[in-house]
């Protein structure tokens, strides 16, 4: 089963438009990766995060992870026509299996 | 290198065919992991090896049988598969394990006919 919920399923966004995507879970994470796969791609690391309340900045993507380690955002300023993809968030849940949130699709009009 | 590497890249197979999928890494890690992909879902983990033994198996049918040969190297051998097994079929390692990055291959696309 899905041990991470990942919204919004889908995101259309104008060029330049800032974008956001979110991951909650019912239990502490020990910490969260975050994905990207480009259309035709694979899955290409970002981040990891660690720390209760971190954040993390790549250029126009800042990544966040809850106090409480339950949920974690990625949010891109400004977003280009190469943001285009599907951005999936992933936790180890205690038991040691990677589960992959159900990803946000992100398409940007020129 | 950070460079995990996947062959074939296609893979078309009618569904009597006994075909192998390779995965090869050369960044030390000692877990490897092969995923399956469907279109537009996020990759399901199909099984886990972590030190060369296999560590996990997400309940995947007997049609798929993974295979470690050494700390490189990653199989995963086809027969008799069903048209409902085409996808992408992703392989990615980490360091020790899943709290490691994962590093992904570009993936096999099969075709089961």
């Amino acid at each position: 089963g899905q041990q991470v919920m990942q919204i919004p399923q889908y995101q259309h966004v104008q060029e330049g438009e800032d974008f956001t995507t979110y991951c909650n879970s019912s239990t502490t994470l020990s910490n969260i990766q975050w994905y990207k796969q480009r259309p035709g791609g694979h899955p290409v690391f970002l981040i990891q995060l660690v720390k209760s309340g971190e954040v993390k900045k790549q250029k126009r993507l800042t990544f966040q992870f809850g106090e409480a380690k339950k949920n974690s955002s990625l949010h891109i300023t400004a977003t280009q026509t190469t943001d285009v993809g599907t951005y999936f968030c992933a936790a180890p849940p205690t038991l040691g299996r990677l589960y992959f949130g159900r990803g946000t699709q992100l398409t940007v009009w020129p | 290198d950070t460079e995990v590497t996947q062959t074939p890249k296609h893979l078309v197979m009618g569904m009597t065919n006994k075909k192998s999928l390779k995965c090869e890494q050369h960044m030390g890690h000692r877990a490897m992991y092969w995923y399956k992909q469907k279109a537009k879902k996020p990759p399901e983990l199909m099984f886990v090896y972590s030190y060369e033994k296999l560590s996990i198996n997400e309940s995947v049918p007997s049609r798929f049988s993974p295979e470690c040969p050494n700390s490189s190297l990653l199989n995963l051998h086809l027969h008799a598969l069903q048209p409902e097994d085409s996808a992408l079929y992703l392989c990615a390692s980490s360091l020790t394990g899943v709290r490691d990055t994962q590093y992904f291959g570009p993936g096999t696309r099969l075709t089961v006919l």
